[in-house]
């Protein structure tokens, strides 16, 4: 079936440091791919989505091109903040978008 | 406009009991999913609910019900509750247009606690 598999975190970075969360994926057919990002204590909020190949979804700082050749989606910051601390969660949809399928979360650190 | 709204915020209950958990989707919104997610992990889909019919459920038991109403609100309903079922429970809410939804988007989500 459908899966996402992300880099293991908990993810330590120096403020104005340069992120790279991994995101992999399997999937039938051609899936949407999106980032979610949680705060403490907080429902998800969408970052990011990309529904085709070589889209590249960007917001905030944060990009994500859909690589499908790699079958990634990979997230990137070129300047992380302290408030950037959070969860990232990578998901997919296929088969018109009913149902999220999510990685397990990379857990992002800031420190000033 | 207001977001995803969901209620209660927090929920104690104990095994074997019932609970019911609420959820009201962003205005114009038709369809709406429940996630579970338990403490350090992704979401996992629950069910999918559009125009009032259900359109996808997910590896749960029968245990977990739900269903949507003419204003497109939606209850979850979990009986004879494990000490598993605690977690976050996530309702989110998406735009559709004949088969295919929108990104969707998540309220704040119900802590439910078994003991």
């Amino acid at each position: 079936g459908d899966s996402v598999t992300q880099m293991e975190g908990p993810v330590t970075l120096s403020e104005e440091a340069f992120l790279t969360i991994n995101c992999t994926y399997t999937a039938t057919g051609y899936p949407s791919l999106f980032w979610y990002v949680q705060y403490p204590g907080e429902g998800l909020q969408l970052l990011l989505k990309a529904t085709k190949a070589d889209d590249k979804g960007s917001n905030k700082g944060f990009e994500a091109t859909y690589r499908k050749e790699t079958t990634s989606f990979h997230l990137e910051k070129g300047s992380v903040q302290v408030s950037d601390s959070a969860v990232y969660f990578c998901a997919l949809t296929s088969r018109g978008g009913g149902k999220l399928i999510f990685g397990q979360g990379t857990e992002l650190s800031v420190k000033p | 406009d207001a977001g995803v709204t969901q209620s209660p915020t927090h929920l104690i209950k104990t095994r074997g009991q019932q609970v019911t958990l609420r959820c009201s989707p962003i205005s114009g919104h038709k369809s709406v999913s429940w996630y579970q997610q338990v403490l350090g992990q992704g979401p996992q889909f629950i069910f999918q609910y559009y125009e009032k019919e259900e359109r996808g459920r997910g590896n749960f038991p029968d245990r977990f019900s739900a269903r949507q109403f003419p204003n497109y609100s939606s209850e979850l309903n979990v009986n004879a509750l494990l000490l598993g079922d605690s977690a976050l429970y996530l309702c989110a809410s998406s735009s559709q247009t004949g088969t295919v939804i929108y990104e969707q988007y998540f309220g704040p989500g119900t802590r439910l606690t078994v003991t």
